[in-house]
């Protein structure tokens, strides 16, 4: 079957770095994206990995490694409006998009 | 250049009852994608259009149907309603298989 494994709920500091894993299992694979999500928002387009490596955003960098099904997302210089929910979400042989249910993100003052 | 907009934004309906929610793409896309979303849950994939065929469709009775139009617009139906619909549907539009931009989504609540 076709999963996404993240972790529910991560805290993290104003102004620190936080890294978010993702793990996913899929029938085939086309690249992998990351949305952001503030609560009852749609979710926004972060960053897509089709290649092994790290693609850097300003202050956001994600990581794929296809051999190990994992990727993450870096955040860094966390700001208050960092808080939300992160979603890794792959692309199937089909190109159709498998979602987690996302981590959540609190950022401390 | 409007984003993808969706309408309505919320909607209440009893059970039973049938709905329809409306989605524009963004300029320059030709594919729509329709989503459910349970609080707390992340998306699920109803069904995407292209070229105003179904071209996929996820693990959703025959209840969801949908439509698009030529020029790109695009309804998702909903039939004889179960409280278990109520959440979050999300619309979003590509170009081909590149990345999804969402609308704001239509919040339903089935009483």
């Amino acid at each position: 079957g076709q999963n996404i494994d993240q972790p529910t709920e991560m805290t993290a500091t104003e102004g620190a770095i936080v890294q978010i894993n993702c793990t996913y299992q899929t029938s085939g694979f086309n690249g992998l994206f990351w949305y952001q999500q503030h609560a009852g928002e749609a979710p926004t387009f972060l960053s897509y990995n089709v290649l092994d490596g790290l693609e850097e955003k300003g202050r956001f960098s994600s990581f794929l490694s296809r051999s190990k099904g994992y990727s993450y997302l870096l955040l860094k210089e966390l700001q208050m409006k960092d808080s939300a929910s992160y979603l890794c979400a792959p692309l199937d042989s089909n190109y159709q998009l498998i979602w987690g249910a996302g981590t959540k993100l609190i950022i401390k003052p | 250049d409007a984003g993808v907009t969706q309408s309505p934004t919320h909607l209440i309906k009893t059970r039973g009852q049938q709905v329809t929610l409306r989605c524009s793409p963004k300029s320059g896309h030709d594919t729509v994608s329709w989503y459910q979303q349970a609080l707390g849950q992340g998306p699920q994939f109803i069904f995407q259009y292209y070229e105003e065929e179904e071209r996929q469709r996820g693990n959703f009775p025959d209840r969801f149907s949908g439509h698009q139009f030529p020029n790109y617009s695009s309804e998702l139906n909903v039939n004889a309603l179960l409280l278990g619909d109520s959440a979050l549907y999300l619309c979003a539009s590509s170009s081909g298989q590149s990345e999804q931009y969402f609308g704001p989504g239509t919040r339903l609540t089935v009483t």
